[in-house]
């Protein structure tokens, strides 16, 4: 059974620092890890696709990277602005896609 | 371009009553699947379908029924409506994941259901 844990639950970080977040995932058996962004009562905006026979995706300031022998994907986000502030997203396994529960990250002007 | 389309955006149910969400997607998907998100939980997953004609299981399946009689409609059914049942509804759509393609998936808006 896929599981999917993101960590930390909520972080606050000043403007302008890079900062990271932590998606990890039980089964490694998985096509493709997805990230997304989520505004308060917003839907879910696509962020990143990292397929499974590739290490890492970069657009804009964000850059994504998955290791799946050890469970593990992040999400960077460089030089951060208040804009970015939203709850971010992991999504990943094989049929059946896995949510985490989010990471509610505001930035401080 | 629709995308995947999700009707209605609101709806407002009493105990025990039935209802259906509807879902269709204009872009060929094979892969369609429904979630419901409530606070703090993140999206869990209800049901999904890999193709006409066949649906399984996610996380959640509980009182909730799907079908699947074409690539473009994946309706979900609340048979006996529950006040646990209010949540917002999301549902997703993707290639096949042995299509060769990006499998990434496509969401549609959502439907905010409240019962009473």
């Amino acid at each position: 059974k896929q599981e999917v844990t993101q960590i930390p639950a909520a972080l606050s970080v000043p403007e302008g620092e890079n900062l990271v977040l932590n998606c990890s995932f039980t089964d490694s058996a998985i096509y493709n890890l997805q990230w997304f962004r989520q505004d308060p009562g917003k839907g879910l905006t696509s962020l990143l696709l990292i397929q499974s026979s590739q290490r890492e995706q970069t657009s804009g300031r964000l850059n994504a990277s998955l290791d799946k022998s050890s469970g593990r994907s992040t999400l960077y986000i460089a030089a951060s602005q208040p804009g970015d502030s939203a709850t971010y997203l992991c999504a990943g396994g094989d049929d059946k896609i896995i949510f985490g529960k989010g990471t509610r990250l505001h930035i401080l002007p | 371009n629709a995308g995947v389309t999700q009707t209605p955006k609101f709806q407002v149910l009493k105990t025990g009553q039935s209802m259906t969400l509807q879902c269709a997607q204009d872009m060929n998907h094979e892969y369609m699947s429904w979630y419901r998100q409530d606070p703090g939980m993140g999206l869990r997953l209800i049901h999904y379908s890999v193709g006409a004609g066949i649906t399984d299981q996610g996380e959640v399946p509980n009182g909730y029924n799907v079908s699947r009689s074409t690539t473009e409609d994946f309706p979900l059914r609340l048979l006996s409506a529950a006040p646990s049942q209010t949540s917002v509804y999301f549902c997703a759509s993707s290639p096949a994941p042995t299509s060769g393609t990006s499998y990434e998936q496509y969401f549609g808006p959502g439907t905010r259901l409240t019962v009473t």
